[in-house]
């Protein structure tokens, strides 16, 4: 498809255990953001990547979460030793550079036991 | 503190009248404001974006209106359809920054028949 496309969609695992969330933009897209989105909540900025520059981490919330891109193109990202305050939607952005608009996946909704 | 606020949590409206969104935010630094709509289980669909150095822009039933003196913003959607109803969120950008949102709350919209 020609969207942001999310893996997996939804993602139960026990407190304490790794996950890894995988985001594919859209093809040609410079720019990619994650966000998530806790329950009654708008969305909270985790990280960006724009090219081939260090990727902005300012959003973390701790250094269990961790991301990379690779080639340019597919993300993932990375929440170590989960917490149950780590349930919520963590949805993926792209776009063509900064001053374009962000296109959304689906997003991930993960939920921690 | 929250940057971007959209006080109202949901707003009803008739379908064919006009329903208005808004949103207040703080952050005198912002450039750049954007309002997405979100249906349950997708992502955010980008709908209109306005830059700081304008007050209005129009696409089709979607107007934004931004009064910088008074840090607002507001969507109008006129006429209004059931099928507009949706989450809406307010987002917002820094200027000079790498270009991620800031998100308010969200405002459930409900247009009925």
């Amino acid at each position: 498809g020609a969207g942001v496309s999310q893996s997996p969609s939804n993602k139960v695992t026990e407190k304490g255990k790794d996950v890894e969330l995988r985001c594919d933009p859209i093809s040609g897209h410079t720019a990619l953001y994650w966000y998530r989105q806790s329950l009654g909540q708008g969305l909270e900025f985790l990280i960006y990547f724009q090219g081939n520059s260090a990727p902005d981490k300012s959003g973390l919330p701790s250094d269990r979460f961790s991301a990379e891109r690779t080639g340019g193109s597919v993300s993932t990202l990375t929440i170590q030793r989960t917490q149950q305050e780590d349930s919520a939607v963590y949805l993926c952005a792209s776009s063509k550079d900064r001053d374009q608009p962000q296109h959304f996946g689906d997003g991930t909704r993960l939920s921690i036991l | 503190d929250q940057q971007v606020k959209q006080n109202s949590p949901s707003l009803s409206v008739q379908e064919g009248r006009i329903s208005i969104l808004n949103c207040d935010y703080t952050n005198s630094m912002f450039d750049y404001f954007l309002w997405y709509k979100k249906y349950p289980a997708e992502g955010p669909t980008f709908l209109i974006s306005i830059s700081s150095i304008k007050d209005k822009n129009e696409d089709g039933r979607f107007t934004v209106f931004l009064n910088k003196s008074a840090k607002h913003l507001s969507l109008h959607i006129v006429p209004s359809q059931p099928g507009d109803s949706a989450v809406y969120f307010c987002a917002a950008r820094i200027g000079g920054s790498q270009g991620n949102l800031i998100f308010g709350k969200g405002t459930k919209l409900s247009v009925k028949p």
